[in-house]
């Protein structure tokens, strides 16, 4: 079974509109961590932030915030007033006890397309 | 300093060559990994090296041999590969003993041919 999923495989949006990746994850574990990289075309991975599931505060940061619901286990992403910028893949990943904390599992991405 | 390198940028091989790739980071990170990534596929874990010992193997073929010769450095030797594992391959680093995030490569484009 997949531990992680990204239902949106592809999202296209117009600059400036706010959008929401989705994420849900599965585990039994009760300490665990979830974390959201973004892969621009240039290939490169960029971590953009890691949750533990002890720590349910939302956060945000500049244009990006995090909503991690534990009661749906859903950690999802809003880019708000999307840029060119933000076309990229974004990962949601989760890490574990029961597979090893040094084993991230990777969801399958979502393809974020930002027409100017 | 939060920068992964990777060389080479890209490599061609034929399926009888030997090849390395390397990868080499300077945060103190006492983790390190090797990722394998398909096009329009997420990265697939390959190894892990823990304080310089090898903590996870994938069930990866023998062919693909890692090397970690000291806390900045790991090596991935390749040998007789096949062209199905032509691939993107990542290399991140990270804190050890617990999961924090992985700083990652820019990446190494194999082709088998």
């Amino acid at each position: 079974a997949q531990k992680v999923t990204q239902a949106q495989t592809e999202i296209s949006v117009v600059e400036k509109e706010d959008v929401t990746l989705d994420c849900v994850y599965e585990t039994r574990d009760t300490t665990y961590y979830l974390f959201w990289y973004k892969q621009p075309p240039s290939g490169e991975l960029v971590f953009l932030i890691r949750r533990n599931s002890f720590d349910e505060q939302n956060e945000i940061s500049g244009r990006y915030s995090w909503n991690f619901q534990k009661s749906t286990s859903s950690f999802n992403f809003t880019i708000t007033a999307s840029q060119v910028v933000d076309s990229a893949v974004y990962f949601c990943a989760l890490s574990e006890a029961e597979t090893s904390y040094d084993k991230v599992i990777f969801g399958p991405g979502t393809s974020l397309s930002v027409i100017p | 300093d939060t920068e992964v390198t990777q060389t080479p940028k890209h490599l061609v091989m034929g399926m009888t060559n030997k090849k390395s790739l390397k990868c080499e980071q300077h945060m103190g990170h006492r983790a390190m990994y090797w990722y394998k990534q398909k096009a329009k596929k997420p990265p697939e874990l390959m190894f892990v090296y823990s304080y310089e010992k090898l903590s996870i193997n994938e069930s990866v073929p023998s062919r693909f041999s890692p090397e970690c010769p000291n806390s900045s450095l790991l090596n991935l030797h390749l040998h007789a590969l096949q062209p199905e594992d032509s691939a993107l391959y990542l290399c991140a680093s990270s804190e050890a003993d617990r999961s924090y995030e992985q700083y990652f490569g820019p990446g190494t484009r194999l082709t088998v041919t």
